[in-house]
């Protein structure tokens, strides 16, 4: 079955606990990206990229890094976590060319004390 | 970007047609209109695209005038599992969109 997935799906940590959200897919899809969910904000990109060793920022980055070692997978790494990163994560992704459609993952959601 | 602008919230009867408009005055030559819809808790699922002109799925219509400023997805008949969260898009994947901004989305409630 074609899709992303996500790891963990639920996470509570505590401020400054470094932590890694896993993305995947098995589409062979070159872009990824991840987005993050607040109520009255809608969705808002953090980072994407168009292949491997290849990412760039989204409109929100500030406090995350990502890296795209391989295709399929897209990791999102909060190095220090801080309450204001309590959020809905998602990851998406998309061929190349073709079109906007994108897929997503199932959502990861992270309280932080 | 092309940002786009979309009523907050939309209020419909099972069995209903519903046309919800998106404005987006500033699209590119190249960018496609995109349609999500978006369940609570889930990851928005893809709707629906086009350029210009008329497109219809399986699920919606998407009507693009001419000038291409606005669009509007059309749902037939909804159902009350319709209701949801439905974001309009542009850009265009094959010159280069790789940043999208997807807003806060009109929230449709369909009502028995």
């Amino acid at each position: 079955e074609a899709q992303v997935t996500q790891n963990p799906r639920y996470l509570i940590t505590v401020t400054g606990k470094k932590l890694t959200v896993t993305c995947s897919q098995n589409m062979n899809h070159e872009y990824m990206s991840w987005y993050r969910q607040d109520p009255g904000l809608g969705l808002r990109q953090i980072y994407y990229s168009m292949n491997v060793e290849v990412t760039d920022k989204g409109d929100v980055p500030e406090g995350y890094k990502v890296s795209r070692k391989e295709k399929r997978n897209f990791p999102l790494i909060l190095e220090s976590p801080s309450p204001n990163q309590t959020s809905l994560y998602f990851c998406a992704s998309r061929f190349s060319t073709g079109g906007n459609e994108q897929f997503f993952g199932p959502g990861t959601r992270l309280t932080v004390l | 970007l092309a940002k786009t602008t979309q009523p907050i919230s939309m209020d419909s009867y099972e069995g209903q047609e519903v046309n919800i408009t998106c404005s987006h005055n500033n699209i590119a030559t190249n960018d496609y209109i995109t349609w999500y819809q978006q369940f609570p808790s889930q990851g928005p699922r893809f709707i629906i695209q086009g350029y210009k002109t008329k497109v219809t799925n399986e699920v919606a219509s998407l009507f693009i005038p001419a000038d291409r400023k606005s669009s509007t997805l059309s749902l037939p008949r909804v159902s009350l599992s319709d209701t949801a969260v439905y974001y309009c898009l542009v850009g265009a994947s094959f010159s280069g969109t790789y940043k999208y901004i997807f807003g806060t989305g009109t929230r449709l409630k369909v009502l028995a």
